[in-house]
């Protein structure tokens, strides 16, 4: 099976930068997606990383290392609407199915 | 930019009965339709990926006599929960990968179903 860890809560200061970190063990892997939740809303799309390195959009990146089973997300110039959960999810198996992570609540403070 | 709806938004219903879930993808077709389930404060679990034509692949501990899944067209998915219960209340989020797409990272979510058994 699939497990991934992140930390459950992270505070920022807005105008900071933070980094989530993000933890996996699975068969069959394909890539890392990161995705952002506001309270009652529905998961968006922020990065997903198939091959090591980092991916850069706009204020956030994304860090994925095969080998260490590893990645991050990073969010550069914190603004307060950052302020929602973030998910690392990893696609494996033969039909790409995407299992998320533990989920990392972000508050961004004045 | 591509388009997923869930009908309805939100639904209470009386413990026993049967709640039906349409997921819809707008803009495009998919020939692959995912279903999650996330309590509060929880991350989200799939409980099945579901094709065009064929049966869903269930994950485990999901039971697929309880959780009907159809998916009938390229445009649309079916989530019926069977004799729902109160643990049952939850949010039910489906997502849409498009036709063609490659493999890895296209899917697009709709906004949810929020469920509440009494």
């Amino acid at each position: 099976g699939q497990s991934l860890e992140q930390p459950s809560e992270v505070t920022a200061v807005e105008g900071a930068i933070v980094q989530i970190n993000c933890t996996y063990q699975t068969s069959g892997f394909y890539g890392l997606s990161w995705y952002q939740q506001h309270d009652g809303g529905a998961p968006t799309f922020l990065s997903y990383n198939a091959l090591d390195g980092l991916e850069e959009t706009g204020r956030f990146s994304s860090f994925l290392s095969r080998s260490d089973s590893y990645g991050y997300l990073l969010l550069q110039e914190l603004q307060m609407k950052d302020s929602a959960s973030y998910f690392c999810a990893v696609h494996s198996g033969g039909y790409q199915k995407v299992t998320f992570g533990t989920g990392t609540k972000l508050q961004v403070i004045p | 930019g591509a388009v997923v709806s869930q009908h309805p938004s939100w639904v209470i219903c009386k413990s026993g009965t049967s709640v039906k879930i349409e997921c819809r993808s707008l803009d495009f077709q998919a020939t692959t339709m995912f279903w999650y389930r996330q309590f509060p404060k929880q991350s989200l679990m799939l409980m099945a990926t579901s094709n065009e034509g064929s049966k869903a692949t269930y994950e485990q501990g999901v039971e697929k006599d309880k959780f009907l899944i159809n998916h009938a067209s390229l445009t649309l998915s079916t989530l019926t929960v069977t004799s729902a219960h109160p643990e049952d209340s939850s949010f039910y989020i489906c997502s849409a990968r498009p036709q063609g797409a490659a493999l890895y990272n296209e899917q697009f979510f709709g906004p949810g179903t929020r469920l509440t058994v009494l």
